[in-house]
């Protein structure tokens, strides 16, 4: 069951712009991690967040986690056409573990 | 970062039979794995949590006498499409669940194409 809500679903820019990405629940994470995935393959961790509030950059990937820990943003600046993929994001609550449904980016040149 | 290998990468099998797929975590113990099916296109979707012991726990709408669920041992999940059928053509990922951080390390996936 997909409780964590992933907005856009499709995005296709050019190279150059910039975009976000949103991670929200109405539930509280204990942690949030952060997926691309190519087609043909399976995702590949990019990032976790813990702390409420937290900041973490990946080259031109910025990831904020909420000071509520419920929600999270992926900010790519000056996308390049290597960037497109799905982006998934995961969340534990407790023992449990939710995701989103995806965010499927398309950069083109 | 932690490895979760799938094995086969992908398997064409004929209609009526079934086939194993395998999800090992190769440096960490994962008492739970999960299994996804994903099409074209589309995002993962959940199809079961398999948890090392215990039955595994299906989303609603998977047949769980269908997609049999094994998880024998702390780095081992196999997941087994009986009886497959063309519809059941897909491409199937497992992940497992690493330490108290819960972070979710994916398999690379494997490509079932039933004829």
């Amino acid at each position: 069951t997909q409780l964590l809500e992933q907005s856009p679903q499709f995005l296709s820019i050019q190279e150059g712009e910039n975009l976000t990405v949103y991670c929200n629940s109405s539930s509280v994470f204990s942690s949030l991690q952060w997926y691309r995935q190519e087609p043909g393959e399976g995702p590949v961790l990019l990032v976790t967040v813990v702390t409420g509030g937290e900041v973490k950059k990946l080259k031109r990937l910025t990831f904020q986690f909420g000071d509520a820990r419920k929600d999270s943003s992926l900010h790519i600046t000056a996308a390049q056409p290597g960037d497109t993929g799905l982006y998934l994001c995961a969340g534990a609550y407790g023992n449990d573990m939710r995701f989103g449904a995806g965010t499927r980016l398309t950069v083109k040149p | 970062g932690a490895v979760v290998s799938q094995h086969p990468s992908w398997v064409i099998c004929k209609s009526g039979t079934s086939v194993k797929i395998e999800c090992r975590s190769l440096d960490f113990q994962a008492t739970t794995m999960f299994w996804y099916r994903q099409f074209p296109k589309q995002s993962l979707m959940l199809m079961a949590t398999s948890n090392e012991g215990s039955k595994a726990t299906y989303e609603q709408g998977v047949e769980k006498d269908k997609f049999l669920i094994n998880h024998a041992s702390l780095t081992l999940s196999t997941l087994t499409v009986t009886s497959a059928h063309p519809e059941d053509s897909s491409f199937y990922i497992c992940s497992a669940v690493q330490g108290a951080g819960n972070t979710i390390y994916f398999g690379e996936g494997s490509w079932l194409t039933v004829v």
